[in-house]
């Protein structure tokens, strides 16, 4: 059984800081990370995702993955308001997807 | 932006009622997908669908449920009994590979079971 963990929250950082989330998981075999940013009531929405060890730099969001200690992060620069929502690590392969339980985000202006 | 489409928005139902969820994925996808998120929880997987067959399913996904491509464009999830606690919100994404590539997610159904 695949587990997928991350810290519950919530978070909160003023406008303009930098936001750092994380997820540990189970599975060392696990080859494909994604992050996804769940509005309230919304969908998950893909930010971003990353299959190789190191940094994966995408505008604002740089996610970071270390498969020794089975752990990846994501990293908010410049954080908005309209960053506030909740976080949500996904462990692949795509077809199917291990979700953790989300981190809330709150951007304070 | 091509996306995953899926109806009804919002759907009631009755203890013991059978009801069917739609979903049109990506036009380009071959990987079809339903996955639930009970309020206040986990994301989770149901099922897999490729090549009009199950590829993968979970715990959940018990013999009430079952899927169905029955034409080109639609995917569906029926739930045969439905119970209290299948009340949640059902989402249906696609892929264009099962490996890694992203997997988009449509916009829900959130089904209520009184």
């Amino acid at each position: 059984q695949k587990e997928v963990e991350q810290n519950s929250g919530p978070l909160s950082v003023p406008e303009g800081a930098i936001a750092s989330l994380n997820c540990t998981y189970s599975d060392r075999g696990s080859q494909s990370f994604f992050w996804y940013r769940q509005y309230s009531g919304k969908s998950p929405e893909l930010i971003m995702f990353i299959y190789s060890n190191g940094d994966k730099e995408d505008g604002r969001f740089t996610a970071q993955l270390n498969k020794a200690s089975q752990y990846v992060s994501l990293l908010i620069r410049d954080s908005q308001p309209s960053d506030s929502a909740t976080y949500l690590c996904a462990v692949g392969p795509a077809r199917q997807l291990t979700f953790g339980s989300g981190t809330q985000l709150t951007v304070l202006p | 932006e091509p996306e995953v489409t899926q109806t009804p928005s919002h759907q009631v139902t009755q203890m013991g009622q059978e009801v069917i969820l739609r979903c049109v994925p990506i036009s380009n996808h071959l990987y079809f997908y339903w996955y639930r998120q009970i309020l206040g929880q986990k994301v989770e997987f149901l099922v897999s669908f490729y090549n009009n067959e199950i590829s993968e399913k979970s715990e959940i996904f018990d013999d009430q449920f079952s899927v169905e491509r029955p034409d080109g464009s639609n995917f569906t999830l029926k739930i045969r009994s439905t119970k209290l606690e299948d009340s949640a919100m059902y989402f249906c994404a696609s892929t264009r590979t099962g490996g890694g590539t992203e997997a988009f997610f449509g916009q829900g159904t959130r089904l209520t079971v009184v």
